[in-house]
């Protein structure tokens, strides 16, 4: 199955910084499969960006998605206090579908 | 508004079976796949597999081949996700969520918890 490892596990940024947030795979990803989602406690995940750096529906233009092959990036250009949550990325270029193990945006 | 409204907390004994409900409301149920997703504590997201509402087709991960089976009722726009021979390691949140397209999960219900123990 594809593995994909994001980094760094913790980050710790003030509101207004910039994110930036990396996933890897262990294989080169077709079509750009890979999207990005914000988890935040009690709430159901939501789709921020899919097909690697398209923005969902809803989404501000302060997220953004780059990246292909293997290696994609999550930036968050001027950090909201409701921006402090778990990304996960995930793939579905091949079966079964995966997900990362997340990275925690906190406060500093 | 396009949303999915999943059944209530569960709680079962080792070696039992337990089956969550997801309702989808305000799309066209048949139209999408939906896919459940589970999260045990402390665990990134672990995908389990899908179901086409509209032809009952399913596809399983490898790992739950076994002992998963996903149904619908299209009748009530209501999948469900039965989980068999339950160990503690199944203690997670069950999700399902709609895929917007080819694996993409852009509505997710408000997640299950299922508690395995003794």
């Amino acid at each position: 199955e594809t593995v994909l490892t994001q980094s760094p596990g913790t980050l710790s940024l003030s509101p207004g910084e910039r994110a930036t947030l990396s996933c890897r795979a262990n294989r080169n990803l077709n079509s750009m499969s890979l999207a990005w989602y914000q988890h935040s406690p009690g709430q159901a995940p939501r789709l921020l960006i899919y097909a690697a750096s398209k923005r969902a529906s809803g989404i501000p233009d302060r997220f953004s998605g780059s990246g292909s092959g293997t290696d994609f990036t999550l930036t968050i250009s001027r950090l909201a206090p409701a921006d402090f949550a778990v990304y996960y990325c995930q793939q579905y270029s091949t079966s079964p579908i995966t997900f990362g193990q997340g990275t925690r945006l906190e406060i500093k | 508004q396009v949303q999915l409204v999943q059944s209530g907390a569960e709680v079962r004994e080792p070696g039992a079976s337990v089956k969550v409900s997801c309702k989808g409301l305000g799309y066209t149920f048949t139209g999408y796949y939906v896919h459940w997703v589970r999260q045990a504590p402390g665990q990134g997201p672990e995908w389990m597999g899908w179901i086409i509402p509209n032809s009952g087709g399913t596809t399983y991960a490898e790992k739950f081949q076994d002992r998963v089976t996903l149904t619908r009722d299209t009748s009530i726009s209501t999948v469900y996700l039965e989980l068999r021979r339950l160990t503690s390691d199944d203690t997670a949140i069950y999700y399902c969520a709609k895929d917007a397209n080819r694996g993409t999960l852009d509505v997710w219900g408000q997640g299950t918890t299922v508690t395995v123990s003794s």
